[in-house]
């Protein structure tokens, strides 16, 4: 069966803090994908990454980094944590076989509450 | 640019009855069209796509969605709602030029008894 898993459900941290948001697929799929999720504004991309090492800004990389060293972790970095990126954080993974035909997979979300 | 507008943000219905979430998209190049559904605290997941041929595209759970290309529509029914389909749904869109999708911002769809 399909999974995708994120390090933590729930995260709490200081304003300026390095966080890390680490993301795991089962399904040898070489795209993933790391969106934000806030009420009233649905998903919206932050990077993705097609290959290992490799990685596209989303639509808001602003605040963000990403790493892809391995084909199943994608991690998503906060350099210094600010307030306004307290909000759910989502996971997900794509096989590269039949383009943008195929099903993007989710995790649960993380949940990144900044203080 | 593409764009996916959900027209509700909010869908109230008492269980039983049938229910309907709108979608209309806005590209000029061919597009795939997927619904996922959000259960309070989890992940998302499909619950049907279409990518081509038939029109009417059945999901899992009794849902079905019609594409519409002259509306640039992809609405979302269920005849008859269970008070376990209380979620999120999302219409998303998946365009030539890149390689995510392209999510609406969802409606809160809430079945009462």
């Amino acid at each position: 069966d399909v999974k995708v898993t994120q390090s933590s459900r729930y995260l709490v941290k200081r304003t300026g803090e390095k966080v890390f948001l680490e993301c795991v697929q089962d399904m040898d799929h070489e795209n993933m994908f790391w969106y934000r999720q806030d009420p009233g504004l649905g998903l919206r991309l932050i990077y993705f990454s097609y290959d290992v090492k490799m990685k596209e800004k989303g639509d808001i990389p602003e605040g963000y980094s990403v790493s892809r060293e391995k084909k199943e972790r994608f991690s998503l970095i906060l350099e210094s944590a600010s307030t306004n990126q307290t909000s759910m954080y989502l996971c997900a993974s794509r096989p590269r076989g039949r383009g943008r035909a195929d099903t993007q997979y989710f995790g649960p979300g993380t949940r990144l509450t900044v203080l | 640019a593409q764009s996916v507008t959900q027209l509700d943000s909010q869908v109230p219905v008492f269980e039983e009855a049938p229910v309907e979430l709108r979608c209309n998209y806005s590209s000029s190049v061919s597009v795939y069209l997927f619904w996922y559904v959000q259960y309070p605290n989890q992940g998302l997941q499909l619950l049907l796509k279409y990518l081509s041929g038939s029109t009417l595209v059945k999901g899992i759970n009794g849902f079905e969605a019609e594409f519409n290309k002259s509306q640039t529509s992809f609405h979302l029914r269920k005849p008859s709602v269970h008070i376990s389909d209380t979620a999120e749904y999302f219409c998303a869109v998946s365009v030539q030029a890149g390689t995510a999708l392209i999510f609406g911002k969802g409606t809160t769809l809430s079945v009462s008894s």
